[in-house]
């Protein structure tokens, strides 16, 4: 089936430093990809639509250009969260559509930034 | 906001018994589907159901769904203890590519 591999998944780092996360889709070409935030006990809150080739779409209330995502290739979508906070520290995972099977999600990045 | 509303935020049973959960949403779709998630792990995928189907099942997995009210919900049957863990709908709606989640039910099964 559909496999997308999110990288790292746990990091830690300093409050100001800027953190990148990877979101591969191994099997199928994905020209949409989504990244989620999740506070603990909470659900998963949709921060963005990354499209292949273009500019991401932010939901309402998320910092563009402190959460910065590329999407370069059809595998491949990276968010970087920059000049982390320790307000930052989250669960974050990707999402890729296949068109045949729906949405794969990644199995996550906890980031913790102190 | 972009969520859906799920009821009951928790739930608590003997194992044996059976869990319902109950999911609203709030935009036409396509498609509804139901995770699981055991804490601080990611998301496993349990169940679809198509936006012109009114009830699906999948081994101890029941879902329904009513598009008149735009609501649906899980239930499992015979619960067991390694059931324990948060479920959460998603919508995949039919203007647009996103998916939004529901805001999920904590389940815990009690041996």
């Amino acid at each position: 089936g559909a496999v997308v591999s999110q990288h790292p998944s746990r990091v830690i780092c300093k409050s100001g430093t800027s953190v990148k996360i990877e979101c591969r889709s191994l099997d199928f070409q994905a020209t949409t990809m989504f990244w989620y935030r999740q506070f603990p006990k909470q659900s998963l809150m949709l921060m963005a639509t990354s499209n292949e080739g273009s500019k991401a779409t932010y939901e309402q209330g998320v910092e563009k250009d402190k959460f910065l995502i590329n999407h370069a290739s059809l595998t491949l979508s990276t968010l970087t969260v920059t000049s982390a906070h320790p307000e930052d520290s989250s669960f974050y995972i990707c999402s890729a559509r296949d068109g045949t099977r729906g949405y794969t999600f990644g199995s996550g990045t906890r980031l913790t930034v102190v | 906001s972009q969520q859906g509303e799920e009821d009951p935020q928790a739930l608590s049973i003997q194992e044996g018994e059976n869990a319902t959960m109950n999911c609203s949403y709030k935009t036409s779709i396509n498609n509804l589907q139901w995770y699981r998630q055991n804490s601080g792990r990611g998301l496993v995928h349990l169940i679809l159901i198509r936006s012109n189907e009114r009830e699906k099942h999948s081994g101890r997995l029941r879902v329904t769904l009513d598009t008149s009210k735009k609501s649906s919900s899980l239930l499992i049957t015979a619960s067991r203890a390694a059931d324990t863990a948060s479920y959460f709908c998603a919508t995949d709606a039919n203007t647009g590519n996103q998916f939004y989640f529901g805001t999920g039910t904590s389940l815990t099964v009690i041996p």
